[in-house]
């Protein structure tokens, strides 16, 4: 079965820091993958997305970059974070997941990243 | 351009209640795709259902069921006897086209009191 993992689960950064954020499938081959980013209190939002290794369709201009080095492995960076980089950063893969439900998104345990 | 409204922010029930969740979606697309998820506290978003926009026969799941009508574009999703475990935020999203984009709704925040 497939299964998608992040890290760090949670993280603390003052602004101007670096960021890196991970996130790995197993179980499937050349999924899609994506990152949102949930403001507290908010909806999704769709930032990153990648069909393959080297592959990346950015949604929104930001602060944010994305690079998908292998191909189970989706990572979302930034040089200098700013405040307004605070959320939960979800990373989901795209695939069918053997149940019969057809092409779904299936999310991460996400990562909290409070920008100070 | 695509849209889904989940007008109800926050609803309360006490437990055993039957509670029924509003979706309403917007698309020009003939083909397209809803979703509904659940968050609870903890933070990862679970799948519940797809639906393809030419089935709308309704579907039950246990104490989960949704409704599907075109006519109204709708996607409500209706939790009969709601239990504590039930207290999460739900999320509806519709998808189309090249399929990577997920448009969610703001969601819809389910207390379910004891």
């Amino acid at each position: 079965s497939q299964t998608i993992h992040q890290w760090p689960a949670t993280l603390v950064q003052p602004v101007g820091s670096p960021l890196s954020l991970e996130c790995t499938v197993e179980g499937t081959s050349n999924p899609n993958l994506y990152w949102y980013r949930q403001a507290a209190g908010r909806g999704l939002q769709l930032l990153f997305y990648s069909v393959g290794i080297g592959q990346i369709s950015s949604e929104v201009p930001q602060n944010l970059s994305a690079s998908r080095p292998q191909d189970r492995q989706f990572i979302l960076s930034s040089k200098k974070l700013l405040l307004s980089d605070s959320g939960f950063y979800l990373c989901a893969w795209r695939g069918l997941a053997g149940n019969g439900v057809g092409e779904t998104q299936y999310f991460g345990p996400g990562t909290r990243l409070l920008v100070l | 351009a695509q849209k889904v409204t989940q007008a109800q922010t926050e609803i309360s029930v006490v437990e055993k209640e039957d509670v029924t969740l509003d979706c309403v979606y917007e698309t020009r697309d003939t083909t397209y795709y809803l979703f509904w998820y659940k968050q609870p506290p903890s933070g990862e978003l679970v799948f519940l259902i797809r639906r393809n926009s030419f089935d709308e026969q309704n579907e039950i799941s246990g104490r989960y069921s949704w409704n599907f009508q075109k006519s109204t574009s709708s996607f409500n999703f209706t939790i009969t006897a709601s239990q504590v475990v039930d207290s999460a935020v739900y999320f509806c999203a519709l998808t189309s086209g090249g399929y990577n984009k997920l448009i969610f709704g703001a969601g819809t925040r389910l207390a379910v009191h004891p």
